[in-house]
């Protein structure tokens, strides 16, 4: 059972222009979630996070949006750069004891020149 | 200060055999979670440990097994290889868990 759903596989969007990387979730006990970026080789690194008692969380470039009623959350990136190409995960996490990291599978993301 | 030491980088097994990865996490986090990913599933959670002991566990069959010491290093041990544990095991470190988990680079697992 797929808690953390990221429906679209890929996407390719013009530099400069926004990209949007959509999530979706069916646990309404998650409290907490995270966006990862990924490389080839290398480990997630963090990106952006967001709680549940928020509806949105701006760092530079990028920012989260949060829709709870909907179980869907969103990272836009604007403008977007080549060097933000990469596998972006989406990660929710219930604050309770126990509790793990449960992750999407991924979008790759490809901003071309 | 340092990161995440995953070790080692890439490893090539033969179905049948077994396989130990180690993960140093960073100083002071007491908790290390594992994940495998593979192409197409993302990241799947196969447990947690926080103070030696397994908190957490994901559905993964009993060939996989884990363990942690006192000085919060993690061994993840995978036995009777299959093709299809081929994959890239992460470890992720925090310092109780929850969140603000710091991931290293992973092993690259080949069973041929």
């Amino acid at each position: 059972d797929q808690q953390v759903k990221q429906n679209s596989p890929s996407l390719s969007v013009q530099e400069g222009r926004i990209s949007i990387l959509n999530c979706d979730y069916t646990n309404s006990m998650f409290d907490y979630f995270l966006w990862y970026k990924k490389y080839p080789a290398e480990g997630p690194t963090f990106l952006i996070s967001i709680s549940s008692i928020k509806d949105k969380n701006e760092d530079g470039r990028f920012t989260v949006f949060l829709n709870k009623s909907a179980k869907h959350l969103s990272l836009h990136i604007v403008p977007s750069q080549p060097g933000d190409s990469a596998v972006y995960f989406c990660a929710a996490i219930y604050t309770g004891a126990n509790s793990k990291l449960t992750f999407g599978k991924g979008i790759t993301l490809s901003v071309r020149p | 200060k340092a990161g995440v030491t995953q070790t080692p980088r890439y490893l090539i097994k033969t179905r049948g055999q077994q396989v130990t990865l180690s993960c140093s996490p960073i100083s002071g986090h007491r908790s290390v979670s594992w994940y495998q990913q593979t192409p197409g599933q993302g990241l799947q959670f196969l447990f947690e440990y926080f103070s030696e002991t397994q908190r957490n566990k994901g559905n993964f069959p009993g060939r996989f097994s884990g363990r942690q010491f006192s000085n919060s290093r993690s061994e993840m041990n995978v036995s009777t290889l299959e093709l299809g544990d081929s994959a890239l095991y992460l470890c992720a470190s925090s310092l109780v868990g929850g969140d603000g988990y710091t991931f290293g680079s992973g092993t690259r697992l080949t069973v041929v």
